[in-house]
């Protein structure tokens, strides 16, 4: 079957503007989550869906936000990019959510330039 | 700071030998996992132990988990130079179990 699809792999903006990311999860998998990963901090978690709704969030600013439709798509948006916002951007899927085994996407590098 | 965090912070090996990393983590846990990581890609979830659990086996992987410890290791048995990547230990900081909380990473290199 197939895994959890990001989209587009690689994305150069420029600061202040806009980015949209998208993530398809495994095919009945419920729950999305976001994972910001840089050199720096790590993997650091931004927030995470289910069944359209928001059940958690990270400590990111409001520039961070997100949303899932009703086929589990999720996607991430970033406004007023900054220098740095350049990271990895990963999506991970599970079936619940809870205490399931998350399925990665491939991520999405971001560069703001 | 972390909830988890991975020691050795990079670990290099020869071939065939055996690889130790270690997860400590301050805050009770209801599950904890290890993944996989090459270089600039997702994640690979290797295993999920339980807070009930002392031990899981998969293929080459062992992991116990020591919860009066707060700590967990992951041993990769007869090293491949394939297994050269670096490994993450994740905590579940809530009762939904998502809010997953990742350390910063063991670098494994396998030197053929």
């Amino acid at each position: 079957k197939a895994g959890v699809t990001q989209t587009p792999r690689y994305l150069i903006k420029t600061r202040g503007q806009q980015v949209t990311l998208s993530c398809s999860p495994i095919s009945g998998h419920r729950s999305v989550s976001w994972y910001q990963q840089t050199p720096g901090q790590g993997l650091q978690f931004l927030f995470e869906y289910f069944s359209e709704t928001q059940r958690n969030k990270g400590n990111f600013p409001g520039r961070f936000s997100g949303r899932q439709f009703s086929n589990s798509r999720s996607e991430m948006n970033v406004s007023t990019l900054e220098l740095g916002d350049s990271a990895l951007y990963l999506c991970a899927s599970s079936l619940r959510g809870q205490g399931d085994g998350y399925t990665f996407g491939s991520g999405t590098r971001l560069t703001v330039v | 700071s972390q909830q988890g965090e991975e020691d050795p912070q990079a670990l290099s090996i020869q071939e065939g030998e055996n690889a130790t990393m270690n997860c400590s983590y301050k805050t009770s846990i209801n599950n904890l996992q290890w993944y996989r990581q090459n270089s600039g890609r997702g994640l690979v979830h290797l295993i999920l132990i339980r807070s009930n659990e002392r031990e899981k086996h998969s293929g080459r992987l062992r992991v116990t988990l020591d919860t009066s410890k707060k700590s967990s290791s992951l041993l990769i048995t007869a090293s491949r130079a394939a297994d050269t990547a670096s490994y993450f230990c994740a905590t579940d900081v809530n009762n939904y179990g998502q809010n997953f909380v990742f350390g910063p990473g063991t670098r494994l290199s396998v030197l053929p």
